[in-house]
């Protein structure tokens, strides 16, 4: 069974800092990460993907991927209250099944204003 | 459509009682998913069409667990003999590309069954 592990948290930053979400995944064949966003009652959106190693920006938020020690993690810069929500890990298999996608329990972000 | 769309969004069914979800994926996408997330965890797959044909149905927890998409558009759910630990959102998703690079899905609302 391949794992993705997150801290579930609560992690707690007041507004304007910066938010770091971790997550760790135990198959080192793994090709692409996907980070999504969820906010309570809602379906999962896809804010990031990244599938080589270092980071990838988008706005205010950097995917960073470290594949030798199997380590993926997203920076929120400048946090927003409206950027609380809970943000899940994807990582799809390595192999033939590489559609489906293997997620975290996420990690619960608040934002403090 | 403009986005995946489910129904029932919120389903309460005795212990025993089949039930029947429904998805409507955003036309044209070829892939479509179906994922069980339960209180504070994860999506977890369950199984995955590519058009009308069921490529995977691995992530199915029983027998009591069917999914059809028979003309590779709208696709159903079926959940027999309903037991308390089906409680969970089942969530559609869909997404345009075939088998490869299927990590950009687009998630419905979901439908929340809770079996009492």
């Amino acid at each position: 069974q391949k794992e993705v592990e997150q801290n579930s948290g609560p992690l707690s930053v007041p507004e304007g800092a910066i938010a770091s979400l971790n997550c760790t995944y135990s198959d080192r064949g793994s090709q692409s990460f996907f980070w999504y966003r969820q906010y309570s009652g809602k379906s999962p959106e896809l804010i990031m993907f990244i599938y080589s190693n270092g980071d990838k920006e988008d706005g205010r938020f950097t995917a960073q991927l470290n594949k030798a020690s199997q380590y993926v993690s997203l920076l929120i810069r400048d946090s927003q209250p409206s950027d609380s929500a809970t943000y899940l890990c994807a990582v799809p298999p390595s192999g033939g099944s590489n559609y489906k996608l293997t997620f975290g329990k996420g990690t619960l972000l608040t934002v403090n204003p | 459509g403009a986005g995946v769309s489910q129904s029932p969004r919120y389903k309460v069914a005795k212990r025993g009682q089949d039930v029947a979800l429904r998805c409507d994926p955003i036309s044209g996408h070829v892939s479509l998913f179906w994922y069980q997330q339960a209180l504070g965890q994860g999506p977890e797959f369950l199984t995955y069409f590519q058009n009308e044909a069921q490529l995977d149905k691995s992530g199915l927890p029983s027998d009591r667990f069917f999914a059809e998409r028979p003309e590779g558009s709208v696709s159903t759910l079926k959940i027999q003999r309903t037991q308390q630990e089906d409680s969970a959102v089942y969530l559609c998703a869909s997404s345009r590309q075939k088998r490869r690079d299927t990590g950009e899905l687009f998630f419905g609302e979901g439908s929340r069954l809770t079996v009492l």
